[in-house]
């Protein structure tokens, strides 16, 4: 699976889009960018996935670029809540592992 | 609701008391995989399952074992648990193991070891 590339950590004022870049380009073809978040210890939580195409959910847009190299997931409306580590991970179809980096500390100030 | 249930939440235990950590899946998904988490390690896979009596290594096998019996079921197993093993545990289910699945993550299990 291809490695990923996420800064550290970024700040979000509350009620703006956070925007949280991700770039991978070893990606290959049959690869799908996954996000997740995890809040404190808890289980890390599903955000969205895509291969191609921008993808939209209830949480979050994600949008991949054209040659698929680099990614951004944008919290529109960001809250409080939104306080987590970001992981940003290149799957394939292979047996499923999804291997976690450092992610990014997103923190939302009032 | 659909869920990834791990019981206990917390134990402390002594060092080579064999113990089991429990996750169990209620949406008929036919992979599961064991993490732990470690400071300044991140997630790492202990063995996952690509459905029953399917079970493999992931990348921090020793010391632990599996077994997938049943679909929903995936239990995690400490033989003879050490100090090292200490550490926050999560439990995962994925419909299927190829790519365009997300993972269902269960709460988690902080273990610790004496």
């Amino acid at each position: 699976d291809a490695k990923t590339t996420q800064p550290p950590s970024m700040d979000c004022a509350e009620g703006r889009a956070a925007n949280l870049p991700c770039n991978h380009s070893t990606i290959s073809g049959n690869e799908y960018v996954y996000w997740y978040r995890q809040i404190h210890s808890q289980g890390p939580q599903y955000i969205i996935h895509g291969l191609k195409n921008n993808e939209t959910n209830e949480m979050a847009s994600l949008i991949i670029t054209e040659d698929r190299k680099s990614s951004t997931l944008i919290l529109p409306h960001a809250t409080l809540r939104d306080t987590a580590v970001y992981y940003c991970i290149v799957r394939g179809t292979s047996y499923g592992k999804l291997t976690f980096g450092q992610g990014t500390i997103l923190t939302v100030h009032p | 609701e659909a869920q990834v249930t791990q019981n206990p939440r917390y134990l402390i235990t002594v060092t080579g008391k064999k113990l089991t950590v429990t996750c169990s899946q209620n949406m008929n998904h036919e992979y599961m995989s064991w993490y732990r988490q470690d400071p300044g390690l991140g997630l790492r896979q202990i063995y996952y399952s690509m459905n029953v009596e399917v079970t493999d290594k992931g990348d921090v096998p020793e010391g632990y074992k599996v077994s997938r019996k049943e679909k929903r079921n995936f239990p995690l197993i400490l033989e003879s648990p050490s100090p090292n093993q200490t550490s926050l545990y999560f439990c995962a289910s994925s419909l299927r193991a190829g790519g365009g699945y997300g993972y269902t993550f269960g709460s988690g299990t902080r273990l610790t070891v004496v």
